[in-house]
């Protein structure tokens, strides 16, 4: 079975410009989820789909935005970029357990993202 | 704020050595999972414990959980120069996001 795939997995930007990150889940998990990683501040939650849906969403500003398509594959979007918006951008998906989704994560390799 | 901190933040040991890592948190959760990540790359689960778990083993890996301290062990026994690593905690409770602590970067030295 594949793992979760990310692309691109770099990229360069300069500040203003924006850019949309995609993440394939592993076949059959409807749920998805990124994080941002910094040295500085961790592995910071940004949001979360199932089935299309947002379910949760982490304290960022609406630069960033997601979806999810029906497929389960989904895609972040920064736009006007910051230096501070450099970052790894990890996604992962997971099956939900009877609904609550407290099963363990997938990772792909991350998108790292650096803005000039 | 993040939800789980690890301790100690850096470990470095002979192989061989066990190595021991330390997760507290500060709300309810149904579980708490440990993640590994090497270099730049993706986070790998390692094992999970429910909240009415109190100790879990998987391969070399040993992992405790008290609820009542709200905090967590990973052991790794018999270290190896391939368990250099960061190793992260994360926890969740019911309908909420993951949170991952800060992490441990573990090294081992061959």
């Amino acid at each position: 079975k594949a793992g979760v795939t990310q692309t691109p997995r770099y990229l360069i930007k300069t500040r203003g410009q924006q850019v949309t990150l995609s993440c394939s889940p592993i076949s059959g998990h409807r749920s998805v989820s990124w994080y941002q990683q910094t040295p500085g501040q961790g592995l910071q939650f940004l949001f979360e789909y199932f089935s299309e849906t947002q379910r949760n969403k982490g304290n960022f500003p609406g630069r960033f935005s997601g979806r999810q398509f029906s497929n389960s594959r989904s895609e972040m979007n920064v736009s006007t970029l910051e230096l501070g918006d450099s970052a790894l951008y990890l996604c992962a998906s997971s099956w939900p357990l009877r609904g609550t989704n407290t099963g363990e994560l997938f990772f792909g390799e991350g998108s790292r993202l650096t803005v000039l | 704020s993040q939800q789980g901190e690890e301790d100690p933040q850096a470990l470095s040991i002979q192989e061989g050595e066990n190595a021991t890592m330390n997760c507290s948190y500060k709300t309810s959760i149904n579980n708490l999972q440990w993640y590994r990540q090497n270099s730049g790359r993706g986070l790998v689960h390692l094992i999970l414990i429910r909240s009415n778990e109190r100790e879990k083993h998987s391969g070399r890996l040993r992992v405790t959980l008290d609820t009542s301290k709200k905090s967590s062990s990973l052991l790794i026994t018999a270290s190896r120069a391939a368990d250099t690593a960061s190793y992260f905690c994360a926890t969740r409770n019911y309908g909420q996001n993951f949170v991952f602590g800060p992490g441990t970067r573990l090294s081992v030295l061959p």
